[in-house]
């Protein structure tokens, strides 16, 4: 039974570098989830995805991340030109809804997070 | 506008002792969800419990009980007898109940060092 993961564990890049982020979910879960968070923190909403459909995004979301899900199984999510703000840790969460309209109402289920620093 | 309060950012307790976090929220939905997630040093979320607004009874799962009161829009969590490998961060959450959002709102968290 594998779990929610994500892939790199940490990242160290320069300012201006282009970085990505790849999340493997639980199989069978529809839902996935960006989340990010930084020191002392508590997670921040960044995206949402019901299949391979990206159904919100916060205004956390500047133009210079994408996040996409493709095939409604694997999602990626990639900065472009980081900035020393963008260090944090991000994570990826899944869970399965059973109604379309049903709220995030269920366990997610995280992964251990991709650590992000930028010099 | 939603917003979860921890005010407690450290808390620290000999093994065995009773311990209590805090949680206030603030939403203008009728109904809406509240969680508790536990983030141990790993850093991996586990989520601990969800508690729909229509649904006031406190519960009970093991040393782990949780208060939600609506009159005082708060939703605590105490832990009993606890131990040193209840040392983590606690986050209290709070979500939509339809698809008008499907974010999940989290407070700043507490950490709780259980010493032996």
């Amino acid at each position: 039974d594998t779990g929610v993961s994500q892939d790199p564990r940490h990242k160290i890049t320069k300012r201006g570098q282009n970085v990505t982020f790849r999340c493997d979910p639980i199989s069978e879960h529809n839902r996935l989830y960006w989340y990010r968070q930084t020191l002392g923190q508590g997670p921040e909403f960044l995206t949402y995805f019901q299949n391979e459909a990206q159904l919100e995004k916060s205004r956390l979301l500047s133009d210079r991340f994408s996040a996409e899900r493709p095939k409604g199984s694997f999602s990626t999510l990639e900065i472009q030109r980081t900035e020393q703000g963008d260090s944090a840790m991000y994570l990826c969460a899944s869970s399965s809804g059973l109604y379309a309209r049903e709220g995030p109402t269920g366990e997610l289920f995280f992964g251990e997070g991709s650590r992000l620093t930028v010099l | 506008a939603q917003k979860v309060t921890q005010a407690q950012t450290e808390i620290s307790v000999v093994e065995k002792e009773d311990v209590t976090l805090d949680c206030v929220y603030e939403t203008r939905d009728t109904t809406y969800y509240l969680f508790w997630y536990k983030q141990p040093p790993s850093g991996e979320l586990v989520f601990l419990i969800r508690r729909n607004s229509f649904d006031e009874q406190n519960e009970i799962s093991g040393r782990y009980s949780w208060n939600f009161q609506k009159s005082t829009s708060s939703f605590n969590f105490t832990i009993t007898a606890s131990q040193v490998v209840d040392s983590a961060v606690y986050f209290c959450a709070l979500g939509k109940t339809m698809d008008s959002s499907y974010k999940l709102i989290f407070g700043s968290g507490t950490r709780l060092l259980v010493r032996p």
